[in-house]
């Protein structure tokens, strides 16, 4: 139902390194940038990842992302407990000509 | 630090408009750098843009393509704040509401949220 697709679920132990991926079409993911936005449990979504790559300051470096074609990924290194949050991306629809989101990744540190 | 500030009644009816208004802190609405959006979020439906509006050399709006019909967000200047109004609500718009800022490309400032649900 979104035009963004996420898979529903991603978990880690502490310390390792888990990736979660956005996947698009030519119309969004394919011409624009990405952005990830992270939801701690009860709050606010906030933006992580901006223009495919870049980290607003005070996002630490265990946190990355990357986009090739129509797909883009979001990793987190060194996987920590306050990292179990949902995980949103999000880029501009040249064809909708508004903004799309994919469904969110909640993601379970074990 | 820019802060946005969601209010408004927390249960509308069946068929009646919604209306929320948001308001603006260390900034301006009327920014040439900024555009104000709402976005909502739901379980079924998960993050959802709705709308925004913004300043250049004039207003513009732009709006979700599917709820274009039902979907207003104005401009206050006079108090620094903007709103939504969403007409003909059906239980499916039960939410929570977020005023967003957007600059450069991405959504940087979220409000709190407002949680809004439809029923008689």
């Amino acid at each position: 139902q979104t035009v963004l697709t996420q898979p529903p679920s991603a978990s880690g132990t502490p310390g390792q390194r888990v990736t979660i991926s956005c996947s698009g079409s030519s119309s969004n993911v394919g011409r624009n940038t990405v952005n990830w936005y992270q939801q701690l449990p009860g709050t606010a979504p906030k933006f992580l990842i901006y223009s495919n790559n870049q980290r607003p300051s005070g996002v630490p470096d265990r946190f990355s992302g990357s986009k090739s074609g129509t797909s883009a990924s979001l990793a987190i290194s060194g996987l920590q407990s306050e990292d179990e949050a949902d995980y949103h991306c999000a880029t501009w629809d040249d064809s909708l000509k508004n903004w799309v989101f994919g469904g969110g990744t909640k993601l379970t540190v074990l | 630090q820019v802060q946005l500030q969601e209010s408004g009644p927390g249960l509308v009816k069946p068929s009646q408009t919604l209306s929320l208004t948001c308001a603006i802190s260390g900034d301006s609405v009327s920014s040439k750098n900024a555009a104000w959006n709402w976005i909502r979020q739901s379980p079924s439906r998960g993050l959802e843009w709705l709308g925004r509006t913004f300043y250049r050399s004039k207003w513009s709006n732009d709006y979700e393509v599917s709820m274009k019909s039902r979907v207003t967000v104005n401009p206050d200047t006079s108090k620094n704040q903007f709103s939504l109004q969403l007409s003909s609500v059906t239980p499916e718009d039960t939410a929570v509401y977020y005023c967003v800022r957007s600059q450069d490309g991405h959504f940087d400032v979220w409000g709190r949220g407002t949680r809004v649900t439809v029923s008689s």
